[in-house]
C-alpha cells in the first residue's frame, strides 16, 4: 500500500531564513504529488503539484518543490519564509488509474518567528 | 462565487446523538469526498462519490453514512455507532466521475469541528 512520510512533525524557523519541509512516499509505480497548506481552523489549500514534465514546480507564493524519482522524495523549500506562512503542510499523493484518491502524510506545522 | 461550503462551523453533539454535517459545491464538480482529521494523523478519507447516488466506503466508513441524491451536495451523518466522533470534518471535490483515473485536484471546504460532549 502507498504511504507517504512527512519526515519533521514541527519546523521552527526565523522569518527570511530558508526553510525545507521534507516529503517521501512509497510506491512502486508513478505517481502524481501534490502539498497542501493549511491555515489554523481551516480548509486544505493546494500550494503545488506535479504531474508530468518537469520536476521542480512552483507556487505563486515563493515555494518550490522537486519531484526526485530515485529517492522518491518531494520536498518543498521557500528561501525566505514569512510570519504569514506559518502554517500546517501536507503533502500528498495520488495512484494513477484509480479514483483519485489521495494518501496524505501526517503533515508538517511550520512556525516562523520573528 | 465558486467553491465549497460546510455548516456548521462548529457542532457539538451528546452522547448517543447521530448528527449530520452538510456539504455544498457549485464548482459543476462530480466527485465528492469527506475527510476526517486528527492531530498528528493527517487526513484520512471516510466515504466519497463519483456521481449522483453512487457513493463508496472509503478507510474509515465505520459509523458513518452519506447520501449523493443532487450533485451539488455530500451530506455526512456521524450516527451514534461511531466510538470517537470529536475530529475535524473536510468535504473536497474533484471533476473527475466515473471516467476515473483522474490528476484533478481536490478543493476543500473550510471544515467542521465535531464535539461531543
Amino acid at each position: 500500500a502507498q504511504s507517504v512520510t512527512q519526515l519533521d512533525s514541527q519546523v521552527p524557523v526565523f522569518e527570511e531564513a530558508p526553510v525545507e519541509l521534507r516529503c517521501n512516499y512509497s510506491s512502486s509505480v508513478s505517481v502524481y504529488l501534490f502539498w497542501y497548506v493549511q491555515y489554523p481552523n481551516q480548509g486544505l489549500q493546494l500550494l503545488l503539484k506535479y504531474l508530468s514534465g518537469s520536476t521542480l514546480v512552483e507556487s505563486i507564493n515563493g515555494f518550490e518543490a522537486e519531484f526526485n524519482k530515485s529517492q522518491t522524495s518531494f520536498h518543498l523549500r521557500k528561501p525566505s519564509v514569512h510570519i504569514s506562512d506559518t502554517a500546517e503542510y501536507f503533502c500528498a499523493v495520488i495512484n494513477p488509474g484509480g479514483y483519485n484518491k489521495l494518501i496524505f502524510g501526517a503533515g508538517t506545522r511550520l512556525a516562523v518567528h520573528p | 462565487d465558486g467553491g465549497i461550503t460546510q455548516s456548521p462551523k462548529y457542532l457539538f453533539r451528546k452522547e448517543g446523538q447521530n448528527v449530520t454535517l452538510s456539504c455544498e459545491q457549485n464548482l459543476n464538480h462530480d466527485a465528492m469526498y469527506w475527510y476526517r482529521q486528527d492531530p498528528g494523523q493527517g487526513l484520512r478519507l471516510i466515504y466519497y462519490s463519483q456521481i449522483v447516488n453512487d457513493f463508496q466506503k472509503g478507510d474509515i466508513a465505520e459509523g458513518y453514512s452519506v447520501s449523493r441524491e443532487k450533485k451539488e451536495s455530500f451530506p455526512l451523518t456521524v450516527t451514534s455507532a461511531q466510538k470517537n466522533p470529536t475530529a475535524f470534518y473536510l468535504c473536497a471535490s474533484s471533476t473527475p466521475g466515473l471516467a476515473g483515473g483522474s490528476t484533478d485536484t481536490q478543493y476543500f471546504g473550510p471544515g467542521t469541528r465535531l464535539t461531543v460532549l
